[in-house]
């Protein structure tokens, strides 16, 4: 199964409003990572929080990490018709070798 | 451009069939890695190189192999090619065998198996 789990899968938001997407993991990790997928594209990279931080800002994005929990938040807040894209988190461990995962996306729709 | 570079963009083969997928990761980068992703779907992990070793294996089939080369670009070569590996192939750098410092990807390669 999947390390990174998103949710929702799909997520219908109107513009101007914040959009909070989820992701559940399962073992221990270094870091997380958010990424944004346009349609048919390569994955940019958002945002990486490390273990031992709690949360982190840039721009309008907000990512929270409760490793007790396994879990992470990202918030994008005043949401545009550009954000419209799938996310995804992914996790890296503390061991060479570690294979990150990927989970299957979050996928917001931002209505104008 | 995020530095790390893919060729071909598209590639479209008959079932059956062999091609090599090529990456070039970004400057200073020793480890590589392979994804798979089907339509509407999320990454599959399939290989990863660290300074022109085999790091970690996820779900690779038989029939796809790779090899990162002491230039440290990597190829993935897809053979007996099915319609169900039609796809886009995604390859992504790292400075470190870890990820501690995050990835860059590639565009990605889609592969059309007809």
């Amino acid at each position: 199964s999947q390390q990174g789990e998103e949710d929702p899968q799909a997520l219908s938001i109107q513009e101007g409003e914040n959009a909070t997407m989820n992701c559940s993991y399962k073992t221990s990790i270094n870091n997380l990572q958010w990424y944004r997928q346009n349609s048919g594209r390569g994955l940019v990279h958002l945002i990486l929080i490390r273990s031992n931080e709690r949360e982190k800002h840039s721009g309008r994005l907000r990512v929270t990490l409760d490793t007790s929990k396994k879990s992470s938040s990202l918030l994008i807040t005043a949401s545009r018709a550009a954000d419209t894209a799938s996310y995804f988190c992914a996790t890296a461990g503390n061991t060479g070798g570690f294979k990150t995962i990927f989970g299957a996306g979050t996928r917001p729709f931002v209505k104008a | 451009d995020s530095g790390v570079t893919q060729t071909p963009k598209h590639l479209i083969t008959a079932t059956g069939q062999r091609v090599t997928l090529r990456c070039s990761p970004r400057s200073g980068d020793l480890s590589v890695y392979w994804y798979q992703q089907s339509l509407d779907q999320g990454l599959q992990f399939l290989i990863q190189y660290y300074n022109g070793e085999e790091r970690a294996k996820g779900n690779i089939l038989e029939r796809f192999s790779a090899q990162q080369f002491p230039d440290l670009h990597s190829e993935l070569n897809l053979s007996s090619l099915e319609l169900g590996d039609s796809a886009l192939y995604f390859c992504a750098s790292a400075s470190f065998g870890t990820g501690v410092y995050g990835y860059t990807f590639g565009s990605g390669t889609r592969l059309t198996v007809v």
